[in-house]
């Protein structure tokens, strides 16, 4: 069965500190990826997808992930963390098996604090 | 333009009432989707519509939930006989049509607390 794995629950890193969030998937055909970001209180905002073509992709706020198919991941990277960058992020993987419907079948979230 | 709007924003219920949540999908979107978010769980897929049709119910949780939507708009979650596991946040999300390759656009939510 389909599933996304995000090993951590929680993660606190100073501000101005590189972030890598991590994500394995398990799907039995070309993966649709996403990330999204979730702040208290707010809906989820997509950050970033990737459906073909290069594996390293940019997304909005700084954010950037690479897809790595030998390792069934696409984790999620940032440089330099803002204060503001404090949310739950959840990856996600796009199901398209077997038919058109999209749906999408989540992680559990990673929860990254930040600290001054 | 519009987002995605859902209503109540907070439902507080008893055990064994019905509920209706409401979603008003981004004008002009074919595709509708429903998630429920556990507290400290990822999002679990529910039902998706394209159009008014919902050709999977598979990922609805028990008899107990049901959904329908009119036409290419507003789309109703209805949860009858309401227990305490059903205290979630319900999430909506459209996209203009279904495959995994459209960006879904998510509304705020329904809390849900079932007392």
């Amino acid at each position: 069965a389909q599933s996304v794995t995000q090993p951590d629950i929680h993660i606190t890193v100073s501000e101005g500190a590189s972030l890598e969030l991590r994500c394995n998937y398990s799907y039995g055909a070309t993966p649709y990826l996403f990330w999204y970001v979730q702040s208290p209180g707010q809906g989820l905002q997509l950050l970033l997808k990737y459906f073909s073509g290069d594996t390293l992709v940019q997304g909005i706020k700084g954010f950037e992930a690479e897809f790595k198919r030998s390792q069934s991941s696409f984790n999620l990277r940032k440089p330099s963390v803002h204060w503001s960058d404090a949310a739950e992020y959840f990856c996600a993987v796009g199901d398209n098996y077997g038919g058109s419907q999209g749906n999408l079948i989540f992680g559990k979230g990673t929860k990254l604090s930040v600290k001054p | 333009g519009a987002g995605v709007s859902q209503s109540p924003s907070n439902k507080v219920t008893e055990k064994g009432k019905d509920v209706e949540l409401r979603c008003d999908p981004i004008s002009g979107h074919t595709a509708l989707y429903w998630y429920r978010q556990r507290l400290g769980q990822g999002l679990e897929f529910l039902i998706y519509f394209q159009g008014n049709s919902a050709p999977d119910k598979s990922g609805l949780p028990s008899d107990r939930f049901s959904a329908e939507r009119t036409g290419e708009s507003v789309s109703t979650l209805t949860i009858q006989r309401t227990q305490q596991e059903d205290s979630a946040v319900y999430l909506c999300a459209s996209s203009s049509t279904s495959g995994a390759h459209y960006e879904q656009y998510f509304g705020p939510g329904t809390r849900l607390t079932v007392t």
